[in-house]
């Protein structure tokens, strides 16, 4: 059974960079016709799509955040990572990693963490 | 605003059926069979219950159904369980430069 596990900062200010990790148990991140992606939702909101890293290693980003977005993938440490930099509070939201057979068909997904950016 | 368009509350006796509509366009719903339903409770990842327009993954209920008229994906509900209650997305691939559409969502209750 694939389960991933986002973790790093709940809190982070102003125009800094937001960083966090997925790791995937169950499964090699690194074998497969997956797409390992990133979504957030931002409180009582929906859900907004961030962008994807194929096994294969390429990266597609959604265009609204384009210029602030870095996904990577560690396959030694069966990790996947999102930066987002530059961050509002219109940044604030819980984000989920999420591994799907299509970008939009996702079937296994993290708990999600809640980052909050205040100064 | 959301690229996909749901109503923002849908409600149901237990027993009941009831349809959750997501329209787009045809540059989305409309001209791909790539459309995704999600169940989300409270406090809680969202689960895949509907892909490719009609097809449903292992574990989920034969209750949940999926179907497209043109521009407008249905998620139907037969036999509503208070364990239905949630919030319900719509998802599409999209020609466009983002790939990936959201509904806004809507409120299941279960009364």
């Amino acid at each position: 059974q694939v389960q991933l596990q986002e973790s790093g900062p709940g809190l982070v200010k102003p125009s800094q960079t937001l960083s966090l990790t997925c790791t995937v148990s169950g499964g090699s991140i690194s074998s497969g016709d997956y797409y390992w992606s990133w979504i957030r939702q931002p409180p009582g909101k929906g859900l907004e799509w961030i962008g994807y890293i194929y096994y294969s290693g390429s990266t597609y980003y959604n265009p609204s955040l384009k210029s602030r977005v870095t996904i990577s993938v560690d396959t030694s440490k069966n990790q996947f990572s999102l930066k987002l930099s530059s961050v509002t509070a219109a940044d604030t939201a819980v984000y989920y990693c999420a591994r799907g057979t299509m970008i939009v068909v996702l079937y296994y997904w993290g708990q999600g963490t809640l980052v909050t950016v205040s100064s | 605003q959301s690229a996909l368009t749901q109503p923002a509350s849908v409600s149901g006796s237990p027993g009941q059926s009831i349809t959750i509509s997501c329209t787009g366009t045809s540059s989305d719903v409309g001209g791909y069979n790539y459309v995704s339903w999600y169940q989300q409770h409270p406090g809680k990842a969202p689960k895949l219950m509907i892909y490719e327009v009609s097809n449903r993954p292992s574990g989920v209920p034969d209750r949940f159904s999926g179907s497209k008229s043109g521009n407008t994906a249905s998620l139907t509900i037969s036999g509503l369980q208070a364990e239905d209650e949630a919030d319900y997305y719509c998802s599409s691939y999209t020609s466009s430069s983002t790939l990936v559409v959201f509904g806004g969502g809507t409120k299941l209750t279960v009364l």
